[in-house]
């Protein structure tokens, strides 16, 4: 299986400004998705990255909000834009593995006052 | 589209008895995967196990199974044997293999607590 990193863990950041979440995977992959956990909800898909290309938002995700780069095949960044308090969520790097299965970082967990 | 239902947003079950925890869902691709993960407190998302839609035996790892039922459209997660440590938030996911939409679909999830 395909181990995860993401840092930050977690942060507290005021609203307007913005923030960088890293994602490392011990693995080439050729896709990486990074998901948005609202409190008391499920995941949603924000956007899929692939290496060398523009990532593919979801619909009610653009790229000013959440721009995102993937320089290579073990690595990606998400940042979130001119942060609002609703921008308060768990953020979650995924990777697909070998075969079927989908893996999942540990999560950034990210308050905006 | 796909889409995900689990209908029991909370399930209690007494420590080492089994507990199932339902799911449905809808896809018009002939070809699909179904997963279980679970999400205990600190956030993380564990995956537990995997069923394709092709598949002719329900999947099992360890104490979980994944009881299929493709003509009804379910894939219920069974738990038997529960420990204290199951206690988490739990969601059934769903990625079609055809088409162009192949991402996760996630359900709305529920939560299981185990009682001593």
């Amino acid at each position: 299986s395909a181990v995860i990193s993401q840092k930050p863990s977690r942060d507290i950041c005021q609203r307007g400004t913005s923030l960088t979440i890293q994602c490392q995977v011990d693995s080439q992959v050729t896709m990486m998705f990074w998901y948005r956990q609202q409190p008391g909800q499920s995941l949603t898909l924000i956007a899929t990255a692939n290496q060398g290309s523009e990532a593919t938002y979801e619909s009610g995700f653009v790229i000013d909000k959440f721009p995102i780069s993937r320089p290579n095949l073990t690595f990606s960044t998400l940042t979130v834009s001119n942060m609002s308090p609703e921008d308060s969520s768990i953020y979650l790097c995924s990777v697909q593995g070998a075969r079927y299965e989908q893996y999942f970082g540990p999560g950034t967990r990210l308050t905006v006052t | 589209a796909q889409k995900i239902t689990q209908t029991q947003p909370g399930m209690f079950v007494q420590e080492k008895e089994a507990v199932t925890l339902d799911c449905t869902y809808d896809t018009s691709d002939p070809s699909y995967g179904l997963f279980w993960y679970k999400q205990p407190s600190s956030g993380e998302m564990i995956f537990l196990i995997y069923q394709g839609s092709y598949d002719q035996q329900n999947a099992t790892e360890g104490r979980y199974s994944l009881n299929f039922q493709k003509a009804r459209k379910s894939a219920n997660l069974v738990i038997s044997a529960s420990q204290l440590g199951d206690s988490a938030m739990y969601f059934c996911a769903m990625r079609p293999y055809s088409g162009s939409a192949r991402q996760l679909t996630f359900g709305s999830g529920t939560q299981l607590t185990v009682l001593p």
